[in-house]
């Protein structure tokens, strides 16, 4: 069965740096996410694509978080400086649902767990 | 905003039913579904509720849904020790098409 692909599978870096996660989606599948899990709570939408384009990254604190999507294929999400409370799993997940289709369920990757001291 | 409410923890020997709960506010929920997640890894996605169904059946998993109580419920027959895990409930809102998910339920089985 096709699989989200994310790395690396644990990252631990110190506050300030820089830090990257990258997802290969499900091909086929036009929707992404990048959801963000802190321990013992449910995952929390950091953002959505629709292909290459953003559709929802209300929740992303956008002074040191970013995420791309260049060619609608995978996905670099980026935070830059990390802070101690950025340690968390973050999670990608794809669906196949273009827009006005039908919901398709999400499928998800085995996330990134960061560890910023 | 949505919200999504489970309780913490369910602790049941092997081979009785386990049943999670979950309730939600979203009046324009379209799909719901349940997740597990085992320790230390991604959430794979065990059965999904269309929201005009009330049950859904797939093998040992049983999905119950009253949309007048915004109510959700996940029967597991015969619990084994490998369904030990946290199970999460998620309800998708298609006019922001966005999925929100519930604190997770962990399920503990004991021999």
């Amino acid at each position: 069965e096709a699989e989200v692909a994310q790395s690396p599978r644990y990252k631990i870096t110190e506050k300030s740096q820089a830090v990257a996660f990258w997802c290969d989606p499900i091909s086929g599948h036009a929707t992404l996410y990048w959801y963000r899990q802190i321990l013992g709570q449910g995952p929390e939408l950091l953002v959505q694509f629709q292909d290459e384009s953003v559709v929802d990254d209300s929740q992303l604190p956008k002074d040191r978080f970013s995420a791309e999507r260049l060619k609608g294929v995978d996905s670099t999400l980026k935070i830059q400086p990390a802070e101690l409370g950025d340690s968390a799993m973050y999670l990608c997940a794809s669906s196949f649902e273009r827009g006005d289709e039908e919901a398709s369920p999400l499928h998800f990757g085995n996330g990134t767990r960061l560890t910023v001291t | 905003g949505e919200d999504v409410e489970q309780s913490l923890f369910l602790s049941v020997r092997e081979g009785d039913s386990s049943v999670i709960n979950c309730t939600y506010t979203d009046s324009s929920s379209t799909y719901l579904y349940w997740y597990k997640q085992e320790p230390g890894a991604g959430l794979q996605l065990l059965t999904y509720i269309f929201s005009n169904m009330d049950m859904k059946q797939d093998q040992r998993l049983t999905v119950l849904l009253n949309k007048k109580d915004k109510h959700l419920s996940l029967r597991i027959a015969d619990t084994q020790t490998g369904d030990s895990a946290i199970y999460f409930c998620a309800d998708l809102n298609t006019g922001f098409q966005k999925l929100v998910f519930g604190t997770g339920t962990r399920l503990l089985v004991s021999p």
